[in-house]
């Protein structure tokens, strides 16, 4: 089965600064890639997400970029604030059909923004 | 707006005791899920269904089991409690049509003593 990887598991930056997190996935039949945000003690929930016939997404302060021969993907938050502290999760799916939509996830990046 | 709903967020149980986790979503998803959530760890999925009455096994079913007796409804069961079960546990829906985004409920912290 599909297999991701995701670093650091631990991230600290300054505010302002940008943070990065990267994963790679293994089998090349995943299509969609989402990046979910978990504050502490609530739901994840998607923030961006990206198919694998695009290149780089953006909205905002958070942009994603996919390398489909290299087979990673990667999120890139700009001007960080405090309350993007949060846990982050990537995730691969290789859609609705045969894998009915199933995500097979990172295992997090603790991101934390000091004032 | 969807909404995923778990039955309980905190839950303590005793070691060998049946446990019960109900999910319930009201966007009319086909498809829901069963994720336990430890630090390091992420999300592992537990099993899944497509339908009522039918459920796939994802990637850590060992001691556990499911039903969906209806569509909107998703249990997860521990038949007999042990303290490696101690977990968050976070279901989630998506539908067939319209958006891949998988909906998440607020989940169940559960702890066995």
């Amino acid at each position: 089965g599909e297999n991701v990887e995701q670093h650091p598991s631990t991230l600290s930056v300054q505010e302002g600064d940008s943070a990065v997190i990267k994963c790679t996935y293994s089998d090349s039949a995943s299509n969609y890639f989402p990046w979910y945000k978990q504050e502490l003690g609530k739901r994840p929930q998607l923030i961006i997400d990206i198919r694998s016939n695009v290149g780089e997404k953006k909205d905002q302060r958070i942009a994603v970029t996919l390398n489909k021969t290299a087979k990673h993907f990667s999120l890139h938050i700009t001007e960080t604030q405090p309350e993007d502290s949060a846990v982050y999760f990537c995730a691969a799916s290789m859609g609705r059909g045969s894998t009915l939509g199933r995500l097979y996830f990172g295992r997090g990046t603790q991101l934390t923004v000091w004032p | 707006d969807v909404k995923v709903t778990q039955s309980s967020r905190y839950l303590v149980k005793r070691t060998g005791e049946k446990v019960f986790l109900e999910c319930v979503q009201d966007m009319d998803h086909e498809n829901m899920f069963w994720y336990r959530q430890d630090p390091g760890l992420g999300l592992r999925l537990i099993y899944f269904s497509y339908d009522v009455k039918m459920k796939e096994k994802g990637d850590i079913p060992e001691g556990y089991s499911v039903s969906r007796e209806k569509k909107e409804r998703f249990s997860l069961i521990l038949e007999s409690a042990s303290t490696n079960q101690t977990s968050m546990y976070l279901c989630a829906s998506i539908g067939l049509q319209g958006s891949d985004e998988q909906f998440f409920g607020p989940g169940t912290r559960l702890t066995v003593l």
